[in-house]
């Protein structure tokens, strides 16, 4: 049962665009939403994150946006840069057993920006 | 600037066999993690720690056995290699007031390939 799903595991964009990554959830009860970024051989770094509260986060080029009506983020990356290629994965931090929690994690999309 | 260590980097092993997987973090971060990242499966817990001597089962927990005696180390062991195992694993780390507080933002280490024959 995979609670954090991202349907899209290959992205291909041209430098300079906009990279659009999708991740959608099941368990209204995640209370954070995390992006990492992984590059081959090295662990997933973080990016960005939203507090369920939100609906939009940025940081420079990146932006996450939540509708939680639709149990869906995505994050955007504008403009796009070859240094992004990198798998992303989304991430949902859930809480249990009082203040006890974990993240869940989807199954990653590769982004491959194209110079 | 180590950040959060894992040793070996590679290791293959056959069917039966034990070994740990080493992981250290020099940023006196209580909480550490294991997880394994399979493809198409996404990075799945498999036990974490909130502090040295309290340790958890995660998500995919059978077959491996962790401790915490030290803040600075977190290693999984492998009791009887299967081949089900073959998998990339990576060690993590958090702060208290990040996990308890915050989002739980974790550092990853580098990896460990673990191939099981």
């Amino acid at each position: 049962d995979q609670q954090v799903k991202q349907n899209s595991p290959s992205l291909s964009v041209q430098e300079g665009r906009i990279s659009i990554l999708n991740c959608d959830y099941t368990n209204s009860m995640f209370d954070y939403f995390l992006w990492y970024k992984k590059y081959p051989a090295e662990g997933p770094t973080f990016l960005i994150s939203i507090s369920s509260i939100k609906d939009k986060n940025e940081d420079g080029r990146f932006t996450v946006f939540l509708n939680k009506s639709a149990k869906h983020l995505s994050l955007h990356i504008v403009p796009s840069q070859p240094g992004d290629s990198a798998v992303y994965f989304c991430a949902a931090r859930l809480l249990y057993g009082g203040a006890t929690n974990k993240l869940i994690f989807g199954t990653g999309t590769l982004l491959a920006v194209q110079p | 600037n180590a950040g959060v260590t894992q040793t070996p980097k590679f290791q293959v092993l056959k069917t039966g066999q034990s070994m740990t997987l080493q992981c250290a973090q020099d940023m006196n971060h209580e909480y550490m993690s294991w997880y394994r990242q399979d493809p198409g499966m996404g990075l799945r817990l498999i036990h974490y720690s909130v502090g040295a001597g309290i340790t958890d089962q995660g998500e995919v927990p059978n077959g491996y056995n962790v401790s915490r005696s030290t803040t600075e180390d977190f290693p999984l062991r492998l009791l009887s290699a299967a081949p089900s195992q073959t998998s990339v694993y990576f060690c993590a780390s958090s702060s208290r007031t990040s996990f308890l507080l915050a989002k739980n933002i974790q550092y990853f280490g580098a990896g460990t390939r673990l191939s099981v024959l």
